[in-house]
């Protein structure tokens, strides 16, 4: 079965604080890896999008990885800021039709 | 802003009611979806149309049905919905929803609490 799962499920940290949030997914065969962050009455905003030969990406303070051989992609945010408190929502897709397939969401919560 | 936008962003409904959900999109895409979010779960996919035309309806109840006149514009009506519909409801478009997946652009969506 596909699936995207996301640890933590939510995490609080210090304002200037470093931070790294997991996504193992089971989607096969696979197309792209995509991260999202969604604050809090919004949609969600694309950060990053990896295809199979990336194994990382940046975006500013956001820095994704991927291993495809593990399944395993990380989102690495660098001097947090109070706007990164958001969900972060990782997504899987595979080749063809089939449709994405979102994680949970990890809740990031970044205080003074 | 990410070039789609939904109305109403809140809507509060009975269970008798019928009502609309509306999104455009001013990106020039021609695949737009709808998604279900509801609290501590992941994005449910609805409906998507490609080029106006309904390519994946994913066993959504029938008291959901969306219209597509044109590229630009999607509508989800609802009718005798049930409390357990309440939640964020997103629109989402991409170039194309055929073929390799791209990226989707959201709106903001629509708060909906069926009383």
């Amino acid at each position: 079965k596909n699936q995207v799962e996301q640890s933590p499920q939510s995490l609080i940290i210090l304002e200037g604080k470093n931070c790294t949030l997991q996504c193992n997914y089971t989607v096969s065969p696979f197309s792209n890896l995509r991260w999202y962050k969604q604050d809090t009455g919004r949609g969600p905003v694309s950060l990053t999008i990896m295809t199979f030969s990336e194994n990382t990406k940046s975006n500013g303070r956001y820095t994704a990885t991927l291993d495809a051989d593990t399944k395993q992609s990380s989102l690495h945010i660098t001097a947090s800021q109070l706007s990164d408190s958001a969900s972060y929502i990782c997504v899987v897709s595979s080749t063809g039709n089939t449709p994405l397939v979102f994680g949970k969401g990890t809740r990031l919560s970044v205080i003074a | 802003e990410t070039g789609v936008t939904q109305t109403p962003r809140h809507l509060v409904m009975g269970m008798t009611n019928k009502k609309s959900l509306k999104c455009e999109q001013h990106l020039g895409h021609n695949a737009m979806y709808w998604y279900k979010q509801s609290a501590k779960k992941p994005l449910e996919l609805m409906f998507v149309y490609n080029f106006k035309e309904q390519t994946e309806n994913n066993s959504v109840p029938s008291r959901f049905s969306p219209e597509c006149p044109n590229s630009s514009h999607l509508f989800l009506h609802l009718h005798t919905l049930q409390p357990e519909d309440s939640a964020l409801y997103l629109c989402a478009s991409s170039k194309t929803g055929s073929g390799r997946p791209d990226t989707q652009y959201f709106g903001p969506g629509t708060r909906l609490t069926v009383l």
